[in-house]
C-alpha cells in the first residue's frame, strides 16, 4: 500500500464549481500535513498546511481526520488560475516528507 | 535571498556515465531532500537529511548516493547512470519544526540515452 494515496484525476470543472479532493496516508504515526500545488513543469509550492481542527485560507478549506487518516481540500468559486496540480503532502515521526501522485485540475471557462 | 538553488538545470548524460546535481540553500534550514519526478507522476523521495553529517535513505535510493558535509549544500551523486533514472529531479529545504513549508528549487531535467 502506498504511504500517501490520492485520486490522480483529473477533475474537470467549470469556472464557480466547488472541487474537492481527498487523501489517504498508511502510517498513524504521521505528524505533520500539507497540500502543495504544482504548476506544469515547475516546482511544487506550499499551498496550506492542515492542522487537526480544520483550516480556511479564502476559497481553500483542508480538513484532516486522523481516526480515519484522510485528508481533504475543498476549494470554492473555481478560478481559471486555479487550474494546476494539487499535491497532498505527509511527514512522518522520522522527518520524511512523503508526496501523493497528486490530483490535476482543470478549470474550464 | 536566493533559496533552493540547483545546478545544472538541464543534463543529458550517456549510459554509464556519472553526475552529480548540486542543491545549495542559503535560509540555514536543517532538513535537506531529494526527490525524482517521472511524467505524470508525483514526487518520489530518494534521500532526505536532517543536519550536517546526517543522512537516510527514502523510498527510491538505488542508483544515488548523497552527502552533507555543510548545512547549506546537499548533493546527489548518480553513478552509472541508466534511462530509469531520466526524470526531473527536485532539492527542497526546510526548518526543523514539523509544520513548516518544505521550499524547492526549480529542478533538474535529466535524460539518460
Amino acid at each position: 500500500r502506498k504511504e500517501v494515496e490520492q485520486d490522480p484525476g483529473p477533475f474537470n470543472v467549470p469556472e464557480g464549481a466547488t472541487v474537492a479532493f481527498n487523501c489517504t496516508y498508511s502510517n498513524s504515526a504521521s505528524q505533520s500535513f500539507f497540500w502543495y500545488r504544482q504548476d506544469c513543469r515547475k516546482e511544487p509550492k506550499l499551498l496550506m498546511s492542515v492542522y487537526s481542527s480544520g483550516n480556511e485560507d479564502g476559497r481553500f478549506t483542508a480538513q484532516l481526520n486522523r481516526a480515519s487518516q484522510y485528508i481533504s481540500l475543498l476549494i470554492r468559486d473555481s478560478k481559471l488560475s486555479d487550474s494546476a496540480t494539487y499535491l497532498c503532502v505527509v511527514k512522518g515521526a522520522t522527518n520524511k516528507l512523503i508526496f501523493g501522485t497528486g490530483t490535476l485540475l482543470a478549470v474550464q471557462p | 535571498n536566493a533559496g533552493v538553488t540547483q545546478t545544472p538545470k538541464f543534463r543529458i548524460l550517456k549510459i554509464g556515465q556519472s553526475m552529480t546535481l548540486q542543491c545549495t540553500q542559503d535560509m540555514n534550514h536543517n532538513y535537506m531532500y531529494w526527490y525524482r519526478q517521472d511524467p505524470g507522476m508525483g514526487l518520489k523521495l530518494i534521500y532526505y537529511s536532517v543536519g550536517a553529517g546526517i543522512t537516510d535513505k527514502g523510498e527510491v535510493p538505488n542508483g544515488y548516493n548523497v552527502s552533507r558535509s555543510t548545512t547549506e549544500d546537499f548533493p546527489l551523486r548518480l553513478e552509472l547512470a541508466a534511462p530509469s533514472q531520466t526524470s526531473v529531479y527536485f532539492c527542497a529545504s526546510s526548518y526543523t519544526n514539523k509544520n513548516t513549508e518544505a521550499f524547492f528549487g526549480q529542478g533538474t531535467r535529466l535524460t539518460v540515452v
